[in-house]
């Protein structure tokens, strides 16, 4: 049971360039997240998506474009990456509705750095 | 707009004894979930503990327990007879319904050390 795939793992990028993050989860969930995490700030939303088709804005959206393919893949692109995009990034899946307290699962992370 | 605090950036705890990480949370809505995950030094993000604001009792699962303070808004994670092992960041989370769907927010963490 692979859970949560992101890849890469890790990329350098120029400034400029773009690239695409790709997440897909086999646990059949409707939500996927995008997260990147920050030294000191936590993790912090970039998009979320609730269900195939339908994306939605989380707290840091500028800069990025998300993409649900499918049920399954939820892909986060930069298109042209800034040095301040230079984090962590996590993608994130989990049952939705009225169901509460269903844990959201991780994938194990991209460690992107812009120069 | 929903907000979690977690106001410790660093917690010490010597092996074998308790520990409380604070967190407070600010939502209007009467309907939420909290939720605690561990980040050990190799990245990952491990679910601990989950209390729902509807919740009669306090969370438990092992050596975690959630002292849940609901008009206070606050959801303390406790660990109990600490291990090596638990040094690490640690993140409070919530949750809320908003259009039909969840939305996932967290605190900025706060890192652990166990010491022997």
């Amino acid at each position: 049971n692979a859970g949560v795939t992101q890849t890469p793992k890790f990329q350098v990028l120029k400034t400029g360039q773009s690239m695409t993050l790709q997440c897909a989860q086999d646990m059949n969930h409707n939500s996927m997240y995008w997260y990147r995490q920050d030294p000191g700030m936590g993790l912090r939303l970039i998009y979320y998506s609730a269900s195939e088709g339908t994306t939605d804005k989380g707290e840091v959206p500028n800069g990025y474009n998300v993409s649900r393919l499918n049920k399954r893949e939820f892909s986060l692109r930069l298109e042209s990456a800034a040095p301040s995009q230079t984090s962590v990034y996590f993608c994130a899946s989990s049952d939705t509705g009225s169901i509460m307290n269903t844990e959201a699962f991780f994938g194990q992370g991209t460690r992107l750095t812009v120069v | 707009a929903q907000k979690i605090t977690q106001t410790q950036p660093g917690m010490f705890v010597q092996e074998k004894e308790a520990v409380t990480l604070d967190c407070t949370y600010d939502t209007s809505d009467p309907s939420y979930g909290l939720f605690w995950y561990k980040q050990p030094s190799s990245g990952e993000m491990i679910f601990l503990i989950y209390q729902g604001s509807y919740d009669q009792q306090n969370a438990t699962e092992g050596r975690y327990s959630l002292n849940f303070q609901k008009a206070r808004k606050s959801a303390n994670l406790v660990i109990s007879a600490s291990q090596l092992g638990d040094s690490a960041m640690y993140f409070c989370a919530m949750r809320r319904p908003r259009g039909g769907y969840n939305k996932l927010i967290f605190g900025a963490g706060t890192r652990l050390a166990v010491h022997p």
